[in-house]
C-alpha cells in the first residue's frame, strides 16, 4: 500500500488477556518505529527496528512487552496479560534513511 | 539530557501573532532534521524539513543552527487553524534512528 497501515484501528480486550498489534510498513522502509500515547500526553518511544534487528528497544515499559519483525516489513507488537494502564493509542511509523517518518493511524487500545 | 528537547507549552497566542518554537538535539552527529504536526486525535505528519540553509513555507520558516545544536520553528500570521501540537525531529543521531520531541502545543485564540 501507499502508506503505513496498522491493525486493528480499535481495540478492547479484559485486563489479563494477550494483545498483538500488527504494523504494515512502507514497502522498502528499511526502520520501523512502534510508539504509544496515552490521550494529552507526548508520544513514549517503544522500540525501533532496523531491518529485522532491534538496535533500541529501551523504550519498552516492562517484559509483559515485546516486538518482532520479520522479512524486514511486518511488525508485531504483543503485550502479554494487559493491564489498564496499557490503555492508549500505538503508533508505528517507517522511514529510509535519513528520511522523515510516516506514520500509520494508530490502533486504539483500551483494557477494561 | 533527552536527545531532543521541547518546551510543551501550551503556547496561546492571539490570531495574527508571529510565534516561535526552539528546540535542541544532544547528538552532534545527527544528519536529519524535520518539523511534524499533531491535531488531537491524530498522528504526527511532517510539516517540513530543515535544511542547514534555513527554509520557508508560506508562513513557516525553519532554521539550523548546527554550531548550538538547535532548530527553530517561526509562524507568522497566526490562523486559528495552526492551533496543533508541534513535534521536533531528529534522525541519524543515537542508533541512526529517528527521535522525537515530546512536542510544544500551540493554541490560536481568535
Amino acid at each position: 500500500g501507499a502508506g503505513v497501515s496498522q491493525s486493528p484501528s480499535n481495540k478492547v480486550t479484559e485486563k489479563g488477556k494477550d494483545v498483538e498489534l500488527r504494523c504494515d510498513p512502507i514497502s522498502g522502509h528499511t526502520a520501523l518505529y512502534w510508539y504509544r500515547q496515552s490521550l494529552g500526553q507526548g508520544l513514549e518511544f517503544l522500540i525501533y527496528f532496523q531491518g529485522n534487528s532491534a538496535p533500541d528497544k529501551s523504550g519498552l515499559p516492562s517484559d509483559r512487552f515485546s516486538a518482532e519483525r520479520t522479512g524486514g516489513s511486518v511488525s508485531t507488537l504483543t503485550i502479554q496479560r494487559t493491564q489498564q494502564e496499557d490503555s492508549a493509542v500505538y503508533l508505528c511509523a517507517s522511514s529510509q534513511r535519513r528520511s522523515e517518518a510516516f506514520f500509520g493511524q494508530g490502533t486504539r487500545l483500551t483494557v477494561v | 539530557r533527552k536527545e531532543v528537547e521541547q518546551d510543551p507549552g501550551p503556547f496561546n497566542v492571539p490570531e495574527g501573532a508571529t510565534v516561535a518554537f526552539n528546540c535542541t538535539y544532544s547528538n552532534s552527529a545527527s544528519q536529519s532534521f524535520f518539523w511534524y504536526r499533531q491535531d488531537c486525535r491524530k498522528e504526527p505528519k511532517l510539516l517540513m524539513s530543515v535544511y542547514s540553509s534555513g527554509n520557508e513555507d508560506g508562513r513557516f520558516t525553519a532554521q539550523l543552527n548546527r554550531a548550538s545544536q538547535y532548530i527553530s520553528l517561526l509562524i507568522r500570521d497566526s490562523k486559528l487553524s495552526d492551533s496543533a501540537t508541534y513535534l521536533c525531529v531528529v534522525n541519524g543521531g543515537g542508533y541512526q534512528k529517528v527521535t522525537f520531541g515530546i512536542g510544544t502545543k500551540l493554541q490560536v485564540i481568535p
